[in-house]
């Protein structure tokens, strides 16, 4: 599986900050994207990273909010802005298949503990 | 609403004992089926993948899928202190623009006690 890698680790933001968080894997993947998950809950999807375009929110997340790029097929990045306590949470890469062969198996990264004060 | 349903836990077993972990899901027609294990304060694990009904195994985890029942299950062999984590479900979505999606359930937290 790919290697993923997360930029940073952990942060403590003021709050009405933006944070971007850096995701950077070492072979070219089909798809990518990003996760929260609050503490005690299970992964929410945020958006789809799509290569090239604007990335694809689920409900209740907004492009201003959460602004994502991806310019190539390794790296992506994770805007939160104007940020409050209630985003406070981990965020987490996940990626799928490769440019030889499509897989519907996902790997996550290592994760960004995000603390909004 | 596709759903994927967990029990909580936590699920608690002796160390040695087989333990048996449970997820059903809504969407009839998904096709992909995975376990993710997470430990505290980790980012989940894939740790199985099963795509047809019938049982898969790989060391001491066998998965178990049952499209007609909409049930997958986790069983783990000769359980260790280390398998004590929290168990994701997940389970592709179907269909349309949400082809792509895997929808996670919310886990069910494992404890084997020595």
């Amino acid at each position: 599986s790919a290697v993923i890698s997360q930029k940073p680790s952990r942060d403590i933001c003021q709050r009405g900050t933006s944070l971007t968080i850096q995701c950077q894997v070492d072979s070219q993947v089909t798809m990518m994207f990003w996760y929260r998950q609050q503490p005690g809950q299970s992964l929410t999807l945020i958006a789809t990273a799509n290569q090239g375009s604007e990335a694809t929110y689920e409900s209740g997340f907004v492009i201003d909010k959460f602004p994502i790029s991806r310019p190539n097929l390794t790296f992506s990045t994770l805007t939160v802005s104007n940020m409050s306590p209630e985003d406070s949470s981990i965020y987490l890469c996940s990626v799928r298949g490769t440019v030889l062969a499509d897989s519907y198996e996902q790997y996550f990264g290592p994760g960004t503990r995000l603390t909004v004060t | 609403q596709k759903e994927v349903e967990q029990n909580s836990g936590p699920l608690s077993v002796p160390e040695g004992a087989i333990a048996s972990l449970n997820c059903t899901y809504s969407d009839r027609v998904s096709q992909s089926f995975f376990w993710y294990r997470q430990y505290s304060g980790k980012s989940p694990e894939l740790i199985m993948s099963i795509y047809s009904n019938g049982d898969k195994e790989d060391g001491r985890f066998t998965a178990q899928l049952n499209k007609a029942s909409q049930y997958v299950s986790l069983l783990i062999r000769d359980s260790q202190p280390s398998d004590s984590a929290t168990y994701l479900c997940a389970v592709t979505a179907s269909g349309g623009s949400s082809a792509s999606k895997i929808i996670f359930g919310s886990g069910t937290r494992l404890s084997i006690r020595p």
